[in-house]
């Protein structure tokens, strides 16, 4: 079964810091998606970076970039120069892609970023 | 297009009473998830509509819950006989093509949720 992992509950990190958000996942297909979105505590999953498993380099969008390592099957996120406005719950997901799957997005337990100013 | 809309955007219901939620996706959209997250958790998945056809449901999806889609357009999330565990935020999201890679959130759109308070 598929699975992400994320064991971190709660993260503080300085304003301007870089701080890097894990993420573990666990599945036996070889093609999939893995994702990170951001929810502040208004609700909505605000979507962040997205990586392929068969992507050769690491996503980058902005202030976010994706550590993916494949054989470790990791995919943490690293936000660099923090702002206070980074400060909400962060969610690693994986998109179930097996044959006539409905592609429906598997989410971990959330991280809540708090940055300092 | 202004995203996908949920409503109401919070309701508290008494133990035993139903409720119905709506969500409404993108237009062009025409695949649409329910998920269910509870405080301090990450969004599980419910239901997945493709147009108007129920797809696939989660074994979460108790007979007390029950989705529709009609017309491949809107679609409602109904909860029969509440109860307190199902106090929690309920979250539609919608998508267009098989993969939709292209997209600039690759596919998924989701509404701000619907909070459910039973009492």
């Amino acid at each position: 079964a598929q699975k992400i992992t994320q064991t971190q509950p709660g993260m503080f990190v300085q304003e301007k810091e870089a701080v890097t958000l894990d993420c573990t996942y666990d599945t036996s297909d070889p093609s999939y998606g893995l994702f990170w979105y951001k929810q502040p505590s208004s609700g909505e999953m605000i979507f962040l970076i997205y990586q392929g498993s068969y992507d050769q380099q690491n996503a980058t969008e902005g202030r976010y970039s994706l550590n993916f390592q494949k054989a470790r099957k990791s995919a943490n996120l690293v936000i660099s120069a923090s702002q206070l406005g980074d400060s909400a719950m962060y969610f690693c997901a994986m998109r179930d892609v097996r044959m006539d799957s409905s592609y429906k997005l598997i989410f971990g337990s959330g991280t809540r970023l708090l940055v300092r100013p | 297009d202004t995203g996908v809309s949920q409503d109401p955007r919070h309701k508290i219901t008494k133990r035993g009473q139903n409720v119905t939620f709506r969500c409404d996706p993108i237009s062009e959209h025409n695949r649409l998830y329910w998920y269910r997250q509870t405080l301090g958790q990450g969004p599980e998945f419910l239901t997945y509509f493709q147009n108007e056809a129920q797809l696939e449901k989660s074994r979460l999806l108790s007979d007390r819950f029950s989705a529709e889609r009609p017309k491949g357009s809107f679609s409602t999330l109904e909860i029969q006989r509440t109860e307190q565990g199902d106090s929690a935020m309920y979250l539609c999201a919608s998508r267009g093509g098989r993969a939709a890679i292209t997209d600039s959130n690759y596919g998924y759109t989701f509404g701000s949720g619907t909070r459910l308070t039973v009492v």
